[in-house]
């Protein structure tokens, strides 16, 4: 049972374009979601991350944009560049009780010049 | 220099033998995670300790198991019992708080032969 789902698997985004990576979930008792970066061989790193009190976080040109009511966020990552090519995955947790992060199955961003 | 090491980064291991993966952090971290990486699955969460000698299972623990004699240290053993161990294996730590960032080692990657 998949409780948080990540689309696209694999992004293919020209270098200035915009990329977007859309999640959503089902356990109404998640309300944090963190969004991690991967290189190859590497562990993830935390990117940016939104509770559901906020409809939007931007950090330089990384944006979370979030639709509580549809359980649903996105990752935009403007000006997007080569060096941005990567694994992301979004997350969700739920702060009462729970410490696990689930983890969606992740987007293969290529950014081509 | 602080940070969460893992080792070894490759592994190699036959058929029927017990592995076990390193992982220790010097953040001084009380809580420290486990997580399976497969292609294409994201991260699943194998076991998880809050403070030290206290474990509790993830949502993948059959066929694994774990320590926490010290802070520093989450120490995983990959059973014979694990029926398919080949994957990518991340640390990680925080500070214990359910919205604190997840901090996560380099990986050490498994291969069954």
């Amino acid at each position: 049972q998949q409780q948080v789902k990540q689309s696209p698997q694999s992004l293919i985004v020209q270098k200035g374009g915009i990329s977007i990576i859309n999640c959503a979930y089902e356990n109404t008792a998640f309300d944090y979601f963190p969004w991690y970066q991967q290189f190859p061989g590497k562990g993830p790193a935390l990117l940016i991350a939104i509770r559901p009190d906020v409809s939007e976080k931007k950090e330089g040109r990384f944006t979370i944009s979030f639709n509580k009511s549809a359980k649903q966020f996105s990752l935009h990552i403007m000006d997007s560049q080569p060096g941005d090519s990567a694994t992301y995955f979004c997350a969700a947790i739920g702060v009462r009780g729970s410490y696990q992060l689930t983890f969606g199955k992740g987007t293969k961003l290529s950014v081509i010049p | 220099d602080g940070g969460i090491t893992q080792s070894p980064k490759y592994l190699f291991r036959k058929e029927g033998q017990n592995v076990t993966l390193s992982c220790e952090q010097n953040l001084n971290h009380d809580a420290m995670y486990w997580y399976r990486q497969d292609p294409g699955q994201g991260l699943r969460l194998i076991y998880y300790s809050q403070i030290v000698n206290d474990f509790q299972k993830g949502d993948i623990a059959e066929g694994y198991s774990v320590s926490r004699e010290k802070k520093e240290s989450f120490p995983l053993t990959v059973t014979s019992a694990q029926k398919n161990p080949t994957a990518f294996y991340l640390c990680a730590s925080n500070t214990g708080g359910t919205t604190d960032t997840q901090y996560f080692g380099p990986g050490t990657r498994l291969t069954v032969l």
